[in-house]
């Protein structure tokens, strides 16, 4: 089955500094790479997706880049704020909906 | 648009104990999914329906858990009986569609065993 490394697992910055989380995958069939945000208390909230045929996609702050013959696919946030600070996990998806996820990168943005 | 609803939210329970969680999912979505949380990592899927069939439970402990989708709508999960391993947040989410799409979560139930 799908096997996701997710890295770091804790990240710390400043306001206004950018941030980089990394995920591996081991499926060549997964296709669909989604990155949730979750914050305490509350159920994973899709931030941003890619699909295979993409290799990045920007949506404001956001960004996120697949390398397909790597089986790497990264998140990016530019500008963060302390809103930003949250529990992020990267996913993938070969394509029948059995999403296996990363084990998750605390993300501080401290003001 | 309602969101997934999830209920209870929190419950505490002695080993050995039975304890059932409920799940609504955003209307029209034929995908439900129950994920299980433990504390420090991503979520892992015990589940996936498709309407009211079952698509995948190969991740599911099926000697102490069950799942059911009542009317391809409803779901219930079920525990019996509870081990303190089983202490976890329960996902429910549901998508329009199977793979490739947005999966929508709930907010959870927080399973303590004790």
């Amino acid at each position: 089955g799908e096997n996701v490394e997710q890295h770091p697992s804790t990240l710390s910055v400043q306001e206004g500094d950018s941030a980089v989380i990394k995920c591996t995958y081991s499926d060549s069939a997964s296709n669909y790479f989604p990155w949730y945000k979750q914050e305490l208390g509350k159920g994973p909230q899709l931030i941003i997706d890619i699909r295979s045929n993409v290799g990045e996609k920007k949506d404001q702050r956001i960004a996120v880049t697949l390398n397909k013959t790597a089986k790497h696919f990264s998140l990016h946030i530019t500008e963060t704020q302390p809103e930003d600070s949250a529990v992020y996990f990267c996913a993938a998806d070969p394509s029948y909906g059995k999403l296996t996820f990363g084990q998750g990168t605390i993300l501080t943005v401290h003001p | 648009e309602a969101g997934v609803a999830q209920s209870p939210r929190y419950k505490i329970i002695e080993k050995r104990q039975s304890v059932a969680f409920w799940c609504n999912p955003i209307s029209g979505h034929a995908t439900l999914y129950w994920y299980q949380q433990i504390l420090g990592q991503g979520p892992k899927l015990l589940i996936q329906f498709q309407n009211n069939g079952v698509v995948d439970d190969s991740q599911l402990p099926k000697d102490r858990f069950s799942a059911e989708r009542l009317k391809g709508v409803d779901s219930t999960l079920k525990i019996q009986p509870a081990k303190l391993e089983d202490s976890a947040v329960y996902l429910c989410a549901s998508s329009p569609t199977g793979g490739g799409t947005e999966a929508f979560f709930g907010q959870g139930t927080r399973l303590t065993v004790v």
